[in-house]
């Protein structure tokens, strides 16, 4: 059972553009989101996060987007760069349960 | 601060040969986690440890053990490697239950079993 289900599997966009990547979960205990960026042979490092007592947060230029009625939550990045090419994953964990559940990812490719 | 450190970098096994996998993190970190990630598969929890002496199993354990005897390490072992464990596999580590879900992670064991 998938309880963290991440969308698109892989997106490019320009030099500039505004990528989209959503996440969806089921299970209603889960009280911390975050995202993670892996860059290729490296392993991936914390980006943001965010409580659902919140509906959204801003770091720099990666923003969070939180819908707890909807069980959903996104990263926007604002004026993308090619540096910010690599794989990003949602994950989600909750409760007294530490143990992060994870998205499959989405690699993102962004043009010059 | 090294951070989270694992070896070997990379291995190439035969199947039905045993190693192990050696993580440790110099963060002072209670709860350490063994992941292995595959194309398209995201990243999937093999076992974990809260504290040491303690241990878990995670989503896909079958085929692995781990250690945890001191609190800066945690050892993964292949038993009897099998080409299905072809993989890269992460160690992780995050601070005590009020920061308990920011995992760092280490950089990575490319493990090949033919």
């Amino acid at each position: 059972q998938q309880q963290v289900k991440q969308s698109p599997q892989s997106l490019i966009v320009q030099k500039g553009g505004i990528p989209i990547i959503n996440c969806a979960y089921e299970n209603t205990a889960f009280d911390y989101f975050p995202w993670y960026q892996q860059f290729p042979g490296k392993g991936p490092a914390l980006l943001i996060a965010i409580r659902p007592d919140v509906s959204e947060k801003k770091e720099g230029r990666f923003t969070i987007s939180f819908n707890k009625s909807a069980k959903q939550f996104s990263l926007h990045i604002m004026d993308s760069q090619p540096g910010d090419s690599a794989t990003y994953f949602c994950a989600a964990a909750g409760g007294s349960n530490y143990k992060l559940t994870f998205g499959k990812g989405t690699l993102l490719t962004v043009n010059p | 601060n090294a951070g989270v450190t694992q070896t070997p970098k990379f291995q190439v096994l035969k199947t039905g040969q045993s190693m192990t996998l050696q993580c440790a993190q110099d963060m002072n970190h209670n709860s350490m986690y063994w992941y292995r990630q595959d194309p398209g598969m995201g990243l999937r929890l093999i076992y974990y440890s809260a504290s040491e002496g303690t241990t878990d199993k995670g989503e896909v354990p079958d085929g692995y053990n781990v250690s945890r005897l001191k609190k800066q390490n945690f050892l993964l072992g292949l038993e009897s490697a099998a080409p299905s464990q072809t993989s890269v596999y992460f160690c992780a580590s995050s601070a005590p239950r009020g920061g308990a879900y920011e995992q760092y992670f280490g950089p990575g064991t490319r493990l090949t079993v033919t």
